[in-house]
C-alpha cells in the first residue's frame, strides 16, 4: 500500500537560516514524488516534483528536495527561509508501478513557522 | 485567470440535505479529481476522471456521493443526506493528462469549497 509519512508536525526557524521538512514514502512500484504549499484558506500551490533522473529537484521559490531512494525519503530544503515561507507543507507520492493512476497520497503535514 | 476554480468556496448546510459543488479545470486538462480534506489531515482521494470517464473511485466516496464529468470539461460532486461527518473541505485538481506520460503529470488544484454541516 501506498504511504506518506511526514514526521514533524511543526517545523520552526528563524528566518534566514536553513530549513528542512522531512517527508519518507512506501509504494510498491516507481516513486513519484510532490510537494504542495498551502495557505491559510487556499487550495494547494504545487512546488516541485521528482519522477526520475538526477536526485536533486529544484522548485519554485528557491526550494529544492532531495529523493533518497535507500531511505525512501524526499526531504523538502532551502537554503535561507524567509517569513513569507511560513504556510503548512504537504508531501505526496503515486505509485509509477500501479493501476491507481490518478491518485496522490497525502502526508499530515508539517506546518513551517519562519520568524524574524 | 486561468486557474482551476471551484464553487461556492463556502457552503453551509443543515443535516439532510443534498448539496452540489462545481469544479472548472484547466483549460484543455483531460484529468480531473476530487479530495476531501479534514481539519489537521492531508487531502484524501475521493474520485478521478480522464475526460467524461470516471476512472477511479475511493471507497470514501459512499453511495451517498456522486460525480460526474458529463462534456470533459467541468465537474460536479453531489452529496446526498449530508451528515455532520461530510463537514470538510472539497478540493478539485486537473492535470494534462495526455498520452503516456499522464501518469507524471502535476495535479494543480482549485481554492477548494469549504463544506460545513450543522
Amino acid at each position: 500500500a501506498q504511504s506518506v509519512a511526514q514526521p514533524e508536525d511543526q517545523v520552526n526557524v528563524a528566518e534566514g537560516n536553513p530549513l528542512t521538512v522531512k517527508c519518507t514514502y512506501s509504494v510498491s512500484g516507481n516513486p513519484y514524488l510532490f510537494w504542495y504549499v498551502q495557505y491559510p484558506n487556499r487550495g494547494l500551490q504545487f512546488l516541485l516534483k521528482y519522477i526520475t533522473g538526477d536526485n536533486l529537484v529544484k522548485g519554485s521559490y528557491g526550494f529544492e528536495a532531495e529523493f533518497n531512494k535507500s531511505q525512501t525519503s524526499f526531504h523538502l530544503k532551502k537554503p535561507s527561509a524567509l517569513v513569507s515561507d511560513s504556510a503548512l507543507y504537504f508531501c505526496a507520492v503515486r505509485d509509477g508501478g500501479g493501476s491507481t493512476l490518478g491518485r496522490l497520497y497525502f502526508g499530515r503535514g508539517t506546518q513551517l513557522t519562519v520568524w524574524p | 485567470d486561468t486557474g482551476v476554480s471551484q464553487n461556492p468556496r463556502h457552503k453551509i448546510t443543515k443535516r439532510g440535505q443534498n448539496v452540489t459543488f462545481r469544479c472548472d479545470p484547466i483549460s484543455e486538462h483531460n484529468r480531473l479529481y476530487w479530495y476531501r480534506q479534514t481539519l489537521g489531515q492531508g487531502p484524501e482521494f475521493l474520485t478521478y476522471f480522464q475526460n467524461e470517464a470516471q476512472l477511479e473511485k475511493s471507497r470514501l466516496l459512499s453511495d451517498r456521493f456522486s460525480a460526474e464529468r458529463p462534456k470533459g470539461s467541468f465537474s460536479t460532486l453531489e452529496i446526498q443526506r449530508t451528515e455532520q461527518g461530510d463537514s470538510a473541505m472539497y478540493l478539485c485538481a486537473s492535470s494534462p493528462g495526455h498520452g503516456i506520460t499522464g501518469g507524471t503529470d502535476t495535479q494543480y488544484f482549485g481554492p477548494g469549497t469549504r463544506l460545513t454541516v450543522l
